[in-house]
């Protein structure tokens, strides 16, 4: 029961270059949207969030989109920096307090200096 | 700034042993989690845990799982008999009370390899 897609299971980009990870959901209960960045051998770090009254929300090089209508997010990296090589997980919450988070399977991204 | 610990860091079992997998999460929050991941697929969720008892487990916590909070500061979650198909990384989480939707913060992992 795949609830959140990420169908690009790798992406390449250029360092300076944007960055851009999709997300799909199926569940239109969920009201809250995440991305996690994770290394190697490391736990899911959070990384920017969006609620579902937004569409936007930016923080520094990081901005997420949400589209309601289409179930889609994305989050755009400019300029993207080798360090932002990672896997990038985007999670869903439906509005309940302490809910558990619905995980995509994950974007592993390559930032080519 | 305060983070989630886990240990191990890496666990190693016979089938059919029992492990207990541990967490230190974040002093001020209330509710905690556990999830785990399957080499190369998706971080699952298994149960949530607030005010001393589970207020949500996934299909993949049966009888077999049971979680604690044994001195107000560890949260463990225990496999009584494990199975091979039980290794993976195994992720604690914490989340601070409030409005709905609340990051959660994750821990570093313990990978649990079962022989």
């Amino acid at each position: 029961d795949q609830q959140v897609k990420q169908n690009s299971p790798s992406l390449s980009v250029q360092e300076g270059r944007i960055s851009i990870l999709n997300c799909d959901y199926t569940n239109s209960m969920f009201d809250y949207f995440l991305w996690y960045k994770k290394y190697p051998a490391e736990g899911p770090t959070f990384l920017i969030s969006i609620s579902s009254i937004k569409d936007k929300n930016e923080d520094g090089r990081f901005t997420v989109f949400l589209n309601k209508s289409a179930k889609h997010l994305s989050l755009h990296i400019v300029p993207s920096q080798p360090g932002d090589s990672a896997v990038y997980f985007c999670a869903a919450s439906p509005p309940i307090t302490g809910n558990q988070f619905y995980f995509g399977t994950g974007t592993s991204l390559t930032v080519i200096p | 700034e305060p983070e989630v610990t886990q240990t191990p860091s890496h666990q190693v079992t016979q089938m059919g042993q029992e492990v207990i997998l541990r967490c230190v999460p974040i002093s001020n929050h209330l509710y905690f989690y556990w999830y785990r991941q399957i080499l190369g697929q998706k971080v699952e969720f298994l149960v949530s845990f607030y005010n001393n008892e589970i207020s949500e487990k996934s299909e993949i916590f049966d009888d077999q799982f049971s979680v604690e909070r044994p001195d107000g500061s560890n949260f463990t979650l225990k496999i009584r008999s494990t199975k091979l198909e039980d290794s993976a990384m195994y992720f604690c989480a914490s989340s601070a009370p409030g409005l709905a939707g609340d990051e959660q913060f994750f821990g570093p992992g313990t990978r649990l390899t079962v022989l």
